[in-house]
C-alpha cells in the first residue's frame, strides 16, 4: 500500500516569491493535516481536514498561507508571498477517521526562501 | 511554559543499555500520549501509544505514564545503533483531534 505522498521534496525560491505543495494521502483516510517542523523543533499543525472541510485552520496563517483539498482526496498548500522566516519542512499526514493518534507523515517538502 | 516539554539531549548511551526518555506536559485534561521517532532527514512514525496510568510494552519499547505527576516516559532495551534517532513525544487533549507535539529528544546509542 502507498503511504502519504508528496512534492516537491526540495523548493529552493526567492522571498516574495509563490510556492506550492502537493499531498496525496493514503488510500481511505479521510483526515488530512499539514503540519511545519522548524529544525530541532516538532511538528506543528497548520491545518486539519475532515474530508473536503478544513475542521482546524485556527494555525494557519491566512494573510500568507491558503490550503484546498478538493474532492476530499489530494490537497495543496500555498504559500504566497514567502518571507525568509517560512523556511521549514513542511509535513503532510493522513489519519483513519476514528482519530486513534496514529498519524501516517509524508516525506516532507523543504523549502528554502532566500 | 511550553505545552509538552523534552530535553533536547543528545541522549548518548551504550548499545546493549536502558534508554530513558522523559516528557513532561502541563494541561491536565491531556488524555492520550504518543511516542513518534523520527531519523534525520525522515518525517516521524509512531512507535508507541498510552492512554491510562502504569507501563505498556511493546517489544522493547515501554511507555511510562503518571497523569498525577504530569510525566510520561519512554524506555528502550537492548538499545541498538539503529535507535539513534530523535524521539517526539505527542499529546491530545481529547477532544481536539489533534497531536501537539514536544520539540524531541535525540538519542544516540553507541556501537
Amino acid at each position: 500500500e502507498a503511504g502519504v505522498v508528496q512534492s516537491p521534496r526540495y523548493k529552493i525560491i526567492e522571498k516574495k516569491q509563490p510556492v506550492a505543495f502537493w499531498c496525496n494521502p493514503i488510500s481511505g483516510h479521510n483526515t488530512l493535516y499539514w503540519y511545519l517542523q522548524n529544525l530541532g523543533q516538532g511538528p506543528e499543525l497548520l491545518i486539519r481536514y475532515e474530508n473536503e472541510e478544513a475542521v482546524d485552520d485556527s494555525q494557519l496563517p491566512k494573510d500568507r498561507f491558503s490550503a484546498e483539498r478538493l474532492k476530499g482526496v489530494d490537497s495543496t498548500l500555498k504559500i504566497q508571498p514567502a518571507e525568509l522566516g517560512d523556511s521549514a519542512v513542511y509535513l503532510c499526514a493522513s489519519s483513519l477517521a476514528s482519530f486513534g493518534g496514529e498519524l501516517f507523515f509524508g516525506e516532507g517538502s523543504r523549502l528554502t526562501v532566500l | 511554559q511550553k505545552e509538552v516539554e523534552q530535553n533536547s539531549g543528545p541522549l548518548s548511551v551504550p548499545e546493549g543499555a536502558i534508554a530513558s526518555l522523559n516528557c513532561t506536559y502541563s494541561d491536565r485534561v491531556s488524555q492520550s500520549f504518543f511516542w513518534y521517532r523520527q531519523y534525520s532527514g525522515k518525517s516521524p512514525e509512531l512507535i508507541m501509544s498510552i492512554y491510562s496510568n502504569g507501563d505498556k510494552e511493546d517489544g522493547r519499547f515501554t511507555a511510562q505514564l503518571n497523569k498525577a505527576s504530569q510525566y510520561v516516559s519512554l524506555l528502550i532495551r537492548d538499545s541498538q545503533p539503529s535507535d539513534s534517532a530523535t524521539y517526539l513525544c505527542a499529546l491530545d487533549r481529547g477532544s481536539s483531534y489533534k497531536l501537539i507535539f514536544g520539540s524531541g529528544t535525540r538519542l544516540l546509542v553507541r556501537p
